[in-house]
C-alpha cells in the first residue's frame, strides 16, 4: 500500500466550477500536509500547508485535513483556466530524511 | 528573488558518460535534496543534505552521488548513467529540516534522457 494515494485523473471541469481534489494516507503519525501545484515542465510550487486536522483557506483555495479518516482535500472555488495543472498532495515522512511523500498527482483541466 | 536554479534543464546523453546536474539556491538554506519524478511513481527522494559536508541517501540513491562543499550548491552526479535514469529531476531546498514546518522550494527541473 502506498503511503499517500491520489487519483491521477485527469479531471476536466468548466470554468467557474468548484473543484475537489483528494488524497488518503496510511500513517496516522503524519502531521504536516501540503498541496503543491505543478504546471507542465515546471517544478512543484507550494499552494497550501496545513498542520494536523482542520481547514485552511487562502483566496479561492481551501485545504482540509481529516485525521480520523486519514483524508486530505483541496477545494478550488471559481476555477479558472489558469488553474489547469497537476496538483500534488504531500506529507512529511516519519523518518529523519526530511523527505516529502507525494501522491501521484491529479491532472486538472479547466475549460473556458 | 528566491530561487533554486538547476542546470542543464534538458540533456540527452549516452549510457556510461558521466554527467553532473548542478543545483544552486540563493536563500542561505541549510537543507537541500534531490528528487526524481517518473510517471506512475511520482516524486521520490534520491539524496538529501542537512548542511555543508552532511549528505545521506534517500529512497532511490543507486547510481547517483552528491556533494555539498558549499551551502548554496548541491550537485547531482551520475557516474555511469543508464537508460533507467531517464527521468525528470528536481532539486529542492528549505531553510532547515523540512519536518520543522519549513517550506520546501523546488527548482524548475532537469529533463534527462539516457540513450
Amino acid at each position: 500500500q502506498k503511503e499517500v494515494e491520489q487519483d491521477p485523473g485527469p479531471l476536466s471541469v468548466p470554468e467557474g466550477a468548484i473543484v475537489s481534489l483528494n488524497c488518503t494516507y496510511s500513517n496516522s503519525a503524519f502531521q504536516y500536509f501540503m498541496w503543491y501545484r505543478q504546471y507542465s515542465r515546471k517544478g512543484p510550487e507550494l499552494l497550501m500547508y496545513t498542520y494536523s486536522s482542520g481547514n485552511k483557506e487562502d483566496g479561492r483555495f481551501t485545504a482540509q485535513v481529516d485525521k480520523s479518516s486519514k483524508y486530505i482535500s483541496l477545494f478550488i472555488r471559481d476555477s479558472q483556466p489558469s488553474d489547469s495543472a497537476t496538483y500534488l498532495c504531500a506529507t512529511h515522512g516519519s523518518s529523519n530524511t526530511g523527505k516529502l511523500i507525494f501522491g501521484q498527482g491529479t491532472t486538472l483541466q479547466v475549460k473556458p | 528573488e528566491a530561487q533554486v536554479t538547476q542546470n542543464p534543464r534538458y540533456l540527452i546523453t549516452v549510457t556510461g558518460k558521466k554527467l553532473t546536474v548542478t543545483c544552486s539556491q540563493n536563500m542561505n538554506h541549510e537543507y537541500m535534496s534531490w528528487y526524481r519524478q517518473d510517471p506512475g511513481l511520482g516524486l521520490r527522494q534520491i539524496y538529501y543534505s542537512m548542511n555543508v559536508e552532511v549528505t545521506d541517501k534517500g529512497d532511490v540513491p543507486e547510481g547517483y552521488k552528491v556533494s555539498r562543499k558549499e551551502k548554496r550548491n548541491f550537485p547531482l552526479i551520475l557516474e555511469s548513467p543508464s537508460p533507467n535514469q531517464t527521468s525528470l529531476y528536481f532539486c529542492a531546498s528549505s531553510l532547515s529540516h523540512p519536518s520543522s514546518g519549513n517550506t520546501i522550494y523546488f527548482g524548475e527541473g532537469s529533463w534527462l534522457t539516457v540513450v
